[in-house]
């Protein structure tokens, strides 16, 4: 069974350019979830969708950052314009929806590691 | 708000020895999850064990198990036997119960050295 797919793993760009994270979650997860990890501030949580509908922002730290779920298999997170403070590993994470929220966990992918230079 | 603590930046432990990494969180939910993921250097964040908290029983898998207290709010995990493989950064979990309490919330972490 393929797990949650990230692309790609490794981003290297330059300040001011549009990046765009992609993910592919676990087939029959009903929630997606986009974390950031960096030294300093740990794990965030961005956003999350349940049924491809965002249903949390507010960890999405400015209007810089936006994130898509345009169906069921595939999501997007978009920064535009980077900045060099967005350099961080970006997770993507999907768990399935039981009828209530259960004790299912979150399978990650293997995160973008993102250098804005 | 919910917060997860983890006190001890690094560990480090002799292969086949016993190590417990602590684990403090606060909420004022009755009801809520509690989970252990690990970071090897490839990145990846694999589960390696959860607890319920409506369930007296601590969970145990393998060679991981926790020590749940849910009155001091405190939930470690202790490693057995420990193996090379094991080392890793490990980080505690919370997730709350229905409501719009899906996110984890994480710990910083605490680096585990496991010496041959």
């Amino acid at each position: 069974d393929a797990g949650v797919i990230q692309s790609p793993r490794h981003e290297v760009t330059e300040m001011g350019q549009e990046v765009t994270l992609r993910c592919k979650p676990i087939s029959g997860h009903d929630y997606l979830f986009w974390y950031r990890q960096t030294m300093m501030r740990g794990l965030e949580l961005l956003i999350y969708f349940n049924n491809n509908v965002p249903i949390d922002d507010s960890g999405m730290p400015e209007d810089r950052f936006s994130a898509k779920m345009p169906n069921a298999s595939f999501s997007t997170l978009k920064i535009q314009p980077s900045e060099p403070r967005d350099s961080a590993v970006y997770f993507c994470a999907s768990s399935p929806g039981t009828g209530g929220w259960g004790n299912q966990p979150q399978h990650f992918g293997d995160g973008t590691r993102l250098s804005i230079l | 708000a919910q917060t997860v603590t983890q006190s001890q930046p690094e560990m480090s432990v002799q292969e086949a020895e016993t190590v417990t990494l602590s684990c403090t969180y606060d909420t004022s939910e009755s009801d809520y999850y509690l989970f252990w993921y690990k970071q090897p250097p490839s990145r990846q964040m694999i589960l390696v064990i959860r607890q319920e908290a409506y369930k007296q029983q601590n969970a145990t898998e393998n060679r991981f198990s926790v020590n749940f207290q849910k009155a001091a709010k405190s939930f470690s995990l202790k490693i057995s036997d420990s193996q090379l493989g094991d080392a890793a950064m490990y980080f505690c979990a919370y997730r709350g119960y229905g409501g719009a309490t899906n996110k984890l919330i994480f710990g910083t972490g605490t680096l585990l050295a496991v010496q041959p």
